[in-house]
């Protein structure tokens, strides 16, 4: 079961643009959702999450935008650069009182051209 | 910067074999989890920890997996028999109770031959 979809594998850019990245839900008990940048031969890091009574988080370059009715998130980085070029995932979960795992999406490969 | 530290970064193993999988969480976290990312396909959830129990753990963390804290340090993985299937890359990672970010370690290579 595909909870967490990122239906673009991948997504070219050019450098100095917005990079739009999308992401559907479909379980609605998640409480909160992260995004992740994942290098090759390396874990996936932490970008930026946030909580379903937001509608927007912000950090530098990159914004997060959740629409809790249409169960959908996109993640937006201003300006593109070239070490952006990674797989992003989106992941989500929920309170259930304790060390609660995430649910991750496959990934969209972002690529900027120069 | 702290992070979440993992060995080895690649593991050789045959059908059959004991694994175990380590990890050094960051030193103030206190929840720590284990998921797998099969070549290609989604990273997945394994199993969470606290106070010197397990959390939560999804279907796949059957009775061939367990976890333990052996010491004040690390956090182990280990697969008891392991298949063909099991091969796939092992990130560990912790989080801060009440925090939902969660920060992941660089992953094992587990290969089963």
């Amino acid at each position: 079961d595909q909870q967490v979809k990122q239906n673009s594998p991948s997504l070219s850019v050019q450098e100095g643009r917005i990079s739009i990245l999308n992401c559907d839900y479909t379980n609605s008990m998640f409480d909160y959702f992260l995004w992740y940048k994942k290098y090759p031969a390396e874990g996936p890091t932490f970008l930026i999450s946030i909580s379903s009574i937001k509608d927007k988080n912000e950090d530098g370059r990159f914004t997060v935008f959740l629409n809790k009715s249409a169960k959908h998130l996109s993640l937006h980085i201003v300006p593109s650069q070239p070490g952006d070029s990674a797989v992003y995932f989106c992941a989500a979960g929920y309170f259930k009182g304790g060390a609660d795992g995430l649910t991750f999406g496959k990934g969209t490969h972002l690529i900027i051209q120069p | 910067e702290p992070e979440v530290t993992q060995t080895p970064s690649h593991q050789v193993t045959q059908m059959g074999q004991e694994v175990i999988l380590r990890c050094v969480p960051i030193s103030n976290h206190l929840y720590f989890y284990w998921y797998r990312q099969i070549l290609g396909q989604k990273v997945e959830f394994l199993v969470s920890f606290y106070n010197n129990e397990i959390s939560e753990k999804s279907e796949i963390f059957d009775d061939q997996f367990s976890v333990e804290r052996p010491d004040g340090s690390n956090f182990t993985l280990k697969i008891r028999s392991t298949k063909l299937e099991d091969s796939a890359m092992y990130f560990c990672a912790s989080s801060v109770p009440v925090h939902y970010e969660q920060y992941f370690g660089p992953g094992t290579r587990l290969t089963v031959t």
